[in-house]
């Protein structure tokens, strides 16, 4: 049963500490989107990886976030430093890009619950 | 820009009975997907159902179907035959069809409660 998987599941952390959050795409799926979920914006767009080349990240606060794919089966998505205001849950999700660009369906990862104290 | 209103922030359902949830939309493109996803306090996002905007007939998954009206722009679930284990937050979510902009644009969600 091939799914997404994000580690940790749950983070507790100080203001100003370093944050990583990884995530497995589902083996042969070609695009990676990050999202942030909180209770005011509701589910938003961080940014998104095309055969591990970033497509857009323009939902990304470029001053403290940066999200990368180091190889095909692993992406990061990393705060540095962390502020309250970050505390969130995060979610990746992967699927497959078709010839056109678009991706037809995406499957969500169980989230990362990000807290920072 | 592409916006997703879902109109109702809770909705609550007798146990057996039928309940359908809101979505309407806003696009000037002509083709695109339409999805609904159900988050349940696990806070895991499950694909519900999908629909392709050049496609007429509803989709339909077991007891989910939808009712989509392209030119209303309004994209309804229904839920048949309702199961506790459906009590969630859906979300109805937009996608273009082509091009390189391929994230999802969420609505901000409805709360199902399933009452037994």
């Amino acid at each position: 049963d091939a799914r997404v998987t994000q580690t940790p599941r749950h983070k507790v952390t100080e203001m100003g500490q370093e944050v990583t959050m990884r995530c497995q795409p589902i083996l042969g799926h070609n695009t990676v989107f990050w999202y942030r979920q909180t209770m005011m914006q509701g589910l938003e767009l961080l940014a998104y990886f095309r055969n591990r080349a970033p497509l857009d990240d323009s939902g990304m606060p470029k001053d403290r976030f940066s999200a990368e794919m180091p190889d095909a089966t692993l992406a990061t998505l990393k705060i540095q430093p962390s502020e309250p205001r970050d505390s969130a849950v995060y979610f990746c999700a992967s699927g497959l890009g078709l010839l056109q660009g678009a991706v037809e369906t995406q499957y969500f990862g169980p989230g990362t619950r990000l807290l920072v104290l | 820009a592409q916006t997703v209103t879902q109109s109702q922030p809770e909705m609550s359902v007798q146990e057996a009975e039928t309940v359908t949830l809101s979505c309407t939309y806003d696009t000037s493109e002509s083709d695109y997907y339409l999805f609904w996803y159900k988050q349940p306090p696990s806070r895991q996002m499950i694909l519900v159902i999908r629909q392709e905007a050049y496609k007429q007939q509803n989709a339909t998954e077991n007891r989910f179907s939808v009712n989509f009206q392209k030119a209303a722009k309004s994209f309804s679930l229904k839920i048949s035959d309702s199961q506790l284990g459906d009590a969630a937050m859906y979300f109805c979510a937009y996608r273009r069809y082509g091009g390189s902009q391929g994230n999802l644009i969420f609505g901000k969600g409805t709360k199902l409660s399933v009452k037994p």
